[in-house]
């Protein structure tokens, strides 16, 4: 899998959008980005993935850049339950490796 | 119910017990891991399963095996607990797609 790199920390006010950035240069034609988060002591959460093309769902916006070598999670109403560790990763879909690679991801505090 | 649930959600055994962490799904998944996490550290892989039949080790099996007992439960055993062992541990499920499930955790203390 490709290697990402984020910001060790941000913080973001109650109510505003959170942009939260990833590198992935050496992303491969087959690899997807996927978007977890892990609030304290919790099991790590699905929250997005896409190839190419933007995605949003009801939790975040994905933005990939077009030569899809970094990528935004979008979150845009946050709220303080989305103090969080935020995790970007890349991997191909049906990859037989087992392993995913969590790395440190970027801890977000969302402030009142 | 959730979608990946872990048993007992919190333990303290002793130094030497055998302990069973249980898991059962219901997203109708064949892959499944046993993950562990240590304070400020990542998760790593102890153990992951494909499907009924397929059991691999993962970075750090020493000391811990599996069972898998059907397509939805995945249970991981200490055979003999040591301190080194207190971890918060998760179970995970996935798809083909590569999202991950994962439950609440199990946080378990050797004393």
């Amino acid at each position: 899998d490709a290697k990402t790199t984020q910001p060790t920390s941000m913080d973001c006010a109650e109510g505003r959008a959170a942009n939260l950035p990833c590198n992935h240069s050496t992303i491969s034609g087959n690899e997807y980005v996927y978007w977890y988060r892990q609030i304290h002591s919790q099991g790590p959460q699905y929250i997005i993935h896409g190839l190419k093309n933007n995605e949003t769902n009801e939790m975040a916006s994905l933005i990939i850049t077009e030569d899809r070598k970094s990528s935004t999670l979008i979150l845009p109403h946050a709220t303080l339950r989305d103090t969080a560790v935020y995790y970007c990763i890349v991997r191909a879909q049906g990859s037989n490796d087992y392993k995913l690679s969590f790395g440190a991801g970027t801890t977000v505090t969302v402030r009142a | 119910d959730a979608d990946v649930t872990q048993t007992p959600r919190n333990r303290i055994t002793k130094t030497g017990k055998r302990i069973m962490l249980e898991c059962s799904q219901t997203k109708g998944h064949d892959r499944m891991y046993w993950y562990r996490q240590d304070p400020g550290l990542g998760l790593r892989l102890i153990y992951y399963s494909f499907d009924v039949k397929d059991i691999n080790k993962g970075e750090i099996s020493d000391g811990y095996s599996v069972s898998r007992q059907a397509q939805a439960k995945f249970s991981l055993s200490l055979e003999s607990a040591i301190p080194n062992q207190t971890a918060l541990y998760f179970c995970a499920t996935s798809d083909w797609e590569g999202g991950y499930t994962f439950g609440s955790g199990t946080r378990l203390t050797v004393v």
